[in-house]
Formats: structure tokens, sequence, C-alpha cells
């Protein structure tokens, strides 16, 4: 069966740097899409960016497309999202999720959710 | 971008009840809309895709309908498990936001 299993919880200061896995199961790795979507404690789902595996080609987020870099490891079935320069606004639970390379854009399955907390 | 709206941004209902939400784009996204359902501390789960398909394994109580700009959600008799909060999102060109969610709560 399909599933995606990501990184524990991270702790950072300001300023840090933190790097979210989310280590793919279940199909063909390369022939889908992976997604970003992070969610701030109490609100609502925001949509970070994908990346396809099978050419690493990205589509970040205008709000933080200076401070993500989105990756994938064909070898280990392994996406990871970095995310730099963290602010307090930055604490949330961050959500990989699979996504069809067929312009839908339907999330249809998604990793457990890894809490980043930026705190000083 | 396109922004998304949703209303009501919360409502209380009973076991039994229908339940219509409504989702619009700031302009035409034809039929790219997508409804997840989000319980807390877990992650979303896709309900609806392409605005009226029903995801594989959802229950047929769930529907929706819409096109362009305004879309709806129907519950057509709630269950308990479908107190949650439910969100739409586009899929019409990056960056596909989701609206900012309905939560569904018991009357």
């Amino acid at each position: 069966q399909v599933q995606l299993v990501q990184s524990g919880d991270e702790v950072r200061k300001p300023g840090a740097s933190v790097k979210v896995s989310c280590k793919a199961s279940g199909y063909a790795f390369s022939s889908f899409g992976i997604a970003w979507v992070r969610q701030a404690p109490g609100l609502g789902l925001e949509w970070l960016g994908w990346i396809t595996p099978y050419n690493g080609e990205t589509d970040y987020a205008q709000k933080i497309q200076d401070r993500v870099t989105m990756t994938t490891d064909l070898s280990t079935h392994t996406a990871y999202l970095e995310l730099r320069s963290l602010r307090s606004d930055d604490t949330a639970t961050y959500y990989c999720a699979r996504d069809p390379i067929n312009g839908w854009h339907t999330f249809d399955h998604w990793g457990q959710g890894s809490l980043v907390t930026v705190s000083s | 971008d396109i922004q998304m709206t949703q209303s009501p941004s919360s409502l209380s209902a009973s076991v039994g009840d229908r339940v219509i939400i409504t989702c619009r784009a700031s302009q035409n996204i034809n039929n790219h809309l997508n409804w997840y359902q989000q319980k807390p501390g877990k992650a979303p789960k896709v309900l609806i895709y392409a605005a009226s398909s029903l995801q594989v394994g959802v229950p047929t109580r769930f529907s929706a309908s819409g096109s362009g700009t305004e879309f709806t959600l129907t519950i057509s008799s709630l269950q308990p498990d479908d107190f949650a909060s439910y969100y739409c999102q586009h899929s019409y060109r990056s960056p596909f936001t989701f609206g900012p969610g309905t939560k569904v709560d018991v009357k």
C-alpha cells in the first residue's frame, strides 16, 4: 500500500535551518510528484510547493521561494524539504503528499506530518 | 494568485443533518477543485477531485458540484465520523491554494 513516512518533530532557533524527509513506498516514486503543505497551529493549510522526482523540477510558493529547497533521492525514494532562515511564523506541522503528474494536483496520500517549532 | 474563500467558517450540526459547504474562487478555475477532510492531529484526506468526482473509498453521502468560481460540498446525512474540518483547494495553476476551511462540530 502507498505510504509516506516523515521524519520526526524538530525544534530550531530563529535563523536556523531545518530539513524534513518523506520516505515513499508502495508505488513508483518517480511517476508521481511530491507536494509539501504546512499548517500553523490552529490554522488552515498552506501549499508550499512541489517537486517532480524524475527530473527534479520544482515549483515553490512565492512566499517562501527564497528560503526553501525541495529535493528527492531516487535511490531511497525519499523527498526532502529544507527551509532556511527560520522565523517564528514558520512554526507549523509540515506534510508531504503524493501529487499525480497529470495536471490535477489531487493529493491522494499524505505523510503523518512533522512538527517544526521555531523558538528562541 | 487565485484566492479561495469558504462559507461558513464553522457550523454546528446533528447526526442525520444535511450539510452544505460553499467554496468560491477569485477567478474561473473550471472544474479544478478538490475537497479534503481533516480531523484534529491527522493529515487531510481527499474526498472529491475534479469538482465532483468521489475519491475511491469515500462514502456516497459525500457529493460535490460546481464549476467556474462557485462550488459546493454536500454531506447528505451527517454521521458521527464526519465531524471534522473541510478544505477546498484549487488545482488550476500554481500556487494551488486552499480555502480557509469549514469546521463542522456537534450541535
